[in-house]
């Protein structure tokens, strides 16, 4: 079974700190990771994904996550945050060995908050 | 990436009825899920529409409810039957073009029941 925590609700920052949300992850075997964002009356936006290679991934709007193995970790970064980052953010995993299906499992949310 | 039309993107309906939700993608892809989202929460997967076959239903859906079509590579409906308030909720349709790629998103139907 395939499962995913975010363990932080909400995220508050100030626009220009850096930010990170938080994702741990649990899989039977190697894992597909993605981060999405969704904004008010909107669906999921796909932001990045880490598949094979580099542990540290770069996508869209400046953010970036770091694939950690060891911890079963892919943290959400972005090293200065702005005020229309404010949304609420999804980490999802797939288990690539046993497929799935290709179905996706979603934490629970994580509502990032930026202020002046 | 696949974008992903849904209609309609709200409604509101009276208990007893139903609603049919249409997504239209506009490539072929591979897989198309409906989710289904209580507004500020996580998403939880009703099913997997399987082009020319039955949907695949995750435990806890039955078809019945949620009847899915999926008549070609492109297109995909869902119906919620026979409505009740617990029903009302955000209905999200994905596609999946290949294997390592991520599931895109359409904006959502934001039904309420009366």
């Amino acid at each position: 079974a395939q499962s995913v925590a975010q363990p932080e609700d909400q995220v508050n920052v100030a626009e220009g700190n850096p930010l990170t949300v938080k994702c741990t992850y649990s899989v039977s075997g190697n894992p597909y990771l993605f981060w999405y964002v969704q904004y008010p009356n909107r669906g999921l936006q796909f932001l990045l994904k880490y598949i094979t290679g580099d542990n540290l991934v770069k996508g869209s709007y400046g953010f970036e996550a770091e694939f950690n193995k060891s911890q079963t970790s892919f943290h959400l970064k972005k090293p200065s945050a702005l005020v229309s980052d404010s949304a609420l953010y999804f980490c999802a995993v797939r288990d690539r060995l046993t497929g799935g299906g290709n179905k996706l499992t979603f934490g629970t949310g994580t509502q990032l908050k930026v202020e002046l | 990436s696949a974008v992903i039309s849904q209609k309609p993107s709200r409604d509101i309906c009276q208990r007893g009825t139903s609603l049919t939700i249409q997504c239209q993608v506009d490539s072929q892809v591979t897989m198309m899920f409906w989710y289904r989202q209580q507004p500020g929460q996580s998403l939880t997967l009703i099913a997997t529409a399987n082009q020319g076959s039955e949907a695949t239903y995750e435990s806890g859906f039955v078809i019945d409810k949620f009847p899915i079509s999926r008549p070609n590579l492109t297109f995909s409906t869902l119906t919620v039957s026979n409505m009740s308030p617990e029903d009302s909720s955000i209905y999200l349709c994905s596609a999946l073009g290949r294997d390592n790629q991520p599931q895109h998103f359409g904006d959502g139907t934001r039904l309420s029941i009366l």
